[in-house]
């Protein structure tokens, strides 16, 4: 079955800890997102990627890093300096790079990351 | 003015209802539009796309006015499984440029 997998699918981390959520597509899709969702909140846009060995920040990237070593993979690592990293995290993937015509997005079941 | 903004409700209906939601944006150059549909603690999934004048698909129709920039959903006879959240989303432009910036929600709770 093609599609995104995120895992873990529930994550708890201790403060000061960096961790590393993965993010795998299996549908030859150019692009892939992160999005950060907090309680009763939008999701909002931490990095992306159009291509391989490129991403850009999103609206919300400090304290997190990303890599794009391989088309299917883009794993986020949430780093010490993030301050309030408790969150629904979501990674996304598109056909082709960002435009401003029609891109559908399909999402990861997210992974769920508490700070203890 | 946030670039999306929508009511978070939430919208109490009884089964067979119809129910309406609305989505402002605020760049009027936005030309591409969409709704997600999110269960509790899953992960958005398209409902519909919403292009020129609008979409229709089974009890759903999304429907786009330029002029007051805003998109809606209307969901026709409503059903227990319809509860959820529903995300507009619009790609954006400038600082945004061609990616998804989603509003907050709407939640709807279908009551028998």
């Amino acid at each position: 079955d093609g599609g995104i997998t995120q895992s873990p699918k529930y994550l708890f981390r201790k403060e000061g800890q960096n961790v590393t959520l993965s993010c795998e597509q299996n549908l030859n899709h150019d692009a892939m997102y992160w999005y950060r969702q907090d309680p009763g909140q939008g999701l909002r846009l931490i990095y992306y990627s159009q291509i391989v060995n490129d991403f850009q920040k999103g609206d919300i990237a400090e304290g997190y890093s990303v890599s794009r070593e391989k088309k299917e993979s883009f794993p986020l690592t949430v780093t010490s300096a993030q301050k309030n990293p408790t969150a629904f995290y979501l990674c996304a993937s598109s056909m082709r790079a960002p435009t401003i015509s029609y891109n559908e997005q399909f999402f990861g079941p997210g992974t769920r990351l508490t700070v203890l | 003015r946030k670039e999306v903004e929508q009511d978070p409700g939430p919208f109490n209906v009884p089964e067979g209802a119809t129910v309406a939601f609305n989505c402002t944006y605020s760049n009027s150059a936005s030309q591409s539009f969409f709704w997600y549909r999110q269960d509790c603690r899953k992960e958005p999934k398209l409902l519909m796309s919403v292009y020129s004048s609008g979409n229709e698909d089974g009890r759903f129709t999304a429907q786009l006015n330029r002029a007051s920039q805003y998109i809606s959903l209307l969901i026709r006879d409503s059903k227990l499984s319809d509860s959820a959240t529903y995300l507009c989303a619009v790609i954006g432009y400038g600082g945004s440029q061609g990616n998804l910036i989603f509003g907050k929600g709407t939640k709807l709770s279908v009551k028998p």
